[in-house]
């Protein structure tokens, strides 16, 4: 059963556009992670977000956590090429022994 | 680099064979988590040791095992192995048992394909 919905699965854009990508449960998460995850290579933690309504910033990437604690989102202002990647959300439940849940991914192409 | 090393790179074996992927954390590191990666199933968590215990089992099938040894490095192995196991499998650790500020970084990954 996949508790983590990410959304959209597919996304190829235009250098210098904007984008935002999703990530949705069911359950209440104790803390969620995004990681972006190049060819080759394994994923790579970008940020944690733990309380409710918090928003981080990582130049050019927001990260949100919804007020609930159910959803993610992550927007990326003014694409380039090096943010090419398949970009994953993990989250982690209270009492789960702090094994991480994974989404399946939104594979992200932006073309020059 | 992560300072995870995970050898071998690719492996290409034979239904039914035994393989084992080894993996050796970051300096300072006491977990090791092991993952399997799959176009359709995405990463799923393995397992975990912790200072050579383990700590916490995720979807991993009996045929699956692994260990952690005193100098602390993992190893995973794959048994009776079907075509269905071919997925890039991944090692990551971290400092302590885990938590909402232990951040797991992760290796280059072993890509097996059984034919």
């Amino acid at each position: 059963t996949q508790l983590l919905e990410q959304s959209p699965q597919f996304l190829s854009i235009q250098e210098g556009e904007n984008l935002t990508v999703y990530c949705n449960s069911s359950s209440v998460f104790s803390s969620l992670q995004w990681y972006r995850q190049e060819p080759g290579e394994g994923p790579v933690l970008l940020v944690t977000v733990v309380t409710g309504g918090e928003v981080k910033k990582l130049k050019r990437l927001t990260f949100q956590f919804g007020d609930a604690r159910k959803d993610s989102s992550l927007h990326i202002t003014a694409a380039q090429p090096g943010d090419t990647g398949l970009y994953l959300c993990a989250g982690s439940f209270t009492g789960n022994n702090r094994k991480l849940i994974w989404g399946l991914g939104t594979s992200l192409a932006v073309n020059p | 680099d992560s300072g995870v090393t995970q050898t071998p790179k690719h492996l290409i074996t034979a239904t039914g064979q035994r393989v084992t992927l080894r993996c050796s954390p970051r300096s300072g590191d006491l977990s090791v988590y092991w993952y399997q990666q799959s176009l359709d199933q995405g990463l799923q968590f393995l397992i975990q040791y912790y200072n050579g215990e383990e700590r916490a089992k995720g979807n991993i099938l009996e045929r699956f095992s692994a260990q952690q040894f005193p100098d602390l490095h993992s190893e995973l192995n794959l048994s009776s192995l079907e075509l269905g196991d071919s997925a890039l499998y991944f090692c990551a650790s971290s400092v302590a048992v885990g938590g909402l500020t232990d951040t797991q970084y992760f290796g280059p990954g072993t890509r097996l394909t059984v034919l």
